[in-house]
């Protein structure tokens, strides 16, 4: 079955450190990969997408994330963290449905970021 | 375009009551999703539209959940008789279908349901 594993359910750094949040995914198929980032109370902020191509992916904010085939992973990485991005951020894998167009996401239960001053 | 809304933002109800949430997706936007998402855990799919057409349901949605997309723009998810256990934020998000399939989904700020 479809999955997302989100190993870290909390990570501290020092504001000014790198940052790296793992997300391994199990799917048969080519993924659609995703990372979304929730403060508290609010919905979730899509921060970038890979869907196929350079495996680099830019995205708002800053972030960055690196799909490894090999490693079935989606690592998201900042490389200078600011007070402000402390939040719960989520992988993601986007299904594809009977039609083979992609239909609901499948999503990791998330890192909780904590930023040190 | 202002996003996608949600209504009420958060609802507070007693177990057995009946309650009706609404979603109005980016305008355009022909794909519509409902989710679940309870403390500490991430998002859980409930089902989607495609226009006024549900195409996809959860085995999470139990017979008191029913969710409706009318003339294919807004759509209302109610859940009768509530549990305590209903107790979480119900997510909306949207998209628009893309020939290549690679959708990209947009969430709403959520409904927070309490069941006491």
């Amino acid at each position: 079955a479809q999955s997302v594993t989100q190993p870290d359910i909390h990570i501290t750094v020092s504001e000014g450190a790198s940052l790296e949040l793992r997300c391994n995914y199990s799917y048969g198929a080519t993924p659609y990969l995703f990372w979304y980032v929730q403060s508290p109370g609010q919905g979730l902020q899509l921060l970038l997408k890979y869907f196929s191509g350079d495996t680099l992916v830019q995205g708002i904010k800053g972030f960055e994330a690196e799909f490894k085939r090999s490693q079935s992973s989606f690592n998201l990485r900042k490389p200078s963290v600011h007070w402000s991005d402390a939040a719960e951020y989520f992988c993601a894998v986007g299904l594809m449905n009977y039609g083979g167009s992609q239909g609901n996401l499948i999503f990791g239960k998330g890192t909780k970021l904590s930023v040190k001053p | 375009d202002t996003g996608v809304s949600q209504d009420p933002r958060h609802k507070i109800t007693k177990r057995g009551q009946n309650v009706t949430f609404r979603c109005d997706p980016i305008s355009e936007h022909n794909r519509l999703y409902w989710y679940r998402q309870t403390l500490g855990q991430g998002p859980e799919f409930l089902t989607y539209f495609q226009n006024e057409a549900q195409l996809e349901k959860s085995r999470l949605l139990s017979d008191r959940f029913s969710a409706e997309r009318p003339k294919g723009s807004f759509s209302t998810l109610e859940i009768q008789r509530t549990e305590q256990g209903d107790s979480a934020m119900y997510l909306c998000a949207s998209s628009p279908r893309t020939s290549a399939g690679t959708d990209t989904q947009y969430f709403g700020p959520g409904t927070r349901l309490t069941v006491l």
